[in-house]
């Protein structure tokens, strides 16, 4: 057990609409990045926040969004949900900031979400 | 753009041996490298962080190298058992990307008995 937590842990859906997933950090990591696999992505790096503040961007459409809470929680929100969005998303977390000067952190993951859109 | 590639076919091997998994990149200079292990519908799990000054690092039976002329990693399982059987991901990462980490597509790994 990472100390991870993710909800929902399966989510069907259909297309066009909206859904949020929730993460909750191991206790102690001010880091959370949400990931998306699937199949023919592999696992791809969607943001980072860190303490409430947005720290790293991937490969993120612009249907999709994510905040981190004041308890560091974080929600990743999916909208206009279409097909190729089906996939497994994960949450991880880490006690690095995430800039220059500061030794690299392991990240730790949750056991994801398995979103499958209809 | 960064390109990861790990073997991309799976690594069938007999307990007792030595799995040895490489990873490749290109269009990146990664101050440091992680390894992950994956179990089918679970998230991925740390295994060990080489840095680009490092040559090797040991943990328990496992071993990676890191050769950044070779733009290369390769990790080592000595002793493999049908427990150590999972998807293993290698990942790329410098501090000043904000710890964003790149994923290769993983080797999966059979070790049978």
């Amino acid at each position: 057990d990472s100390g991870v937590t993710q909800t929902p842990k399966h989510l069907i859906t259909a297309t066009g609409q909206r859904v949020t997933l929730r993460c909750s950090p191991r206790s102690g990591d001010l880091s959370v990045y949400w990931y998306q696999q699937s199949l023919d992505q592999g696992l791809q790096f969607l943001i980072q926040y860190y303490n409430g503040e947005e720290r790293a961007k991937g490969n993120i459409l612009e249907r999709f969004s994510a905040q981190q809470f004041p308890d560091l929680h974080s929600e990743l929100n999916l909208s206009s949900l279409e097909l190729g969005d089906s996939a497994l998303y994960f949450c991880a977390s880490s006690s690095d900031p995430g800039f220059s000067g500061v030794t690299t952190d392991t990240q730790y993951f949750g056991p994801g979400t398995r979103l499958t859109v209809l | 753009s960064q390109k990861i590639e790990q073997n991309s076919e799976a690594l069938n091997i007999q307990e007792g041996k030595t799995a040895t998994l490489t990873c490749n990149y290109t269009n990146y200079s990664p101050a440091y490298l992680q390894w992950y292990r994956q179990d089918p519908g679970r998230g991925p799990v740390f295994l060990l962080l080489i840095r680009e000054n490092e040559k090797e690092k040991r943990k328990e039976r496992l071993k990676v190298t890191f050769d950044t002329t070779l733009k290369q990693s390769l990790f080592h399982i000595t002793a493999s058992q049908p427990a150590d059987s999972a998807t293993y991901l290698c990942a790329l990462g410098r501090e000043e990307y904000g710890n964003k980490l790149v994923f290769g597509a993983g080797t999966i790994l059979r070790v049978k008995s």
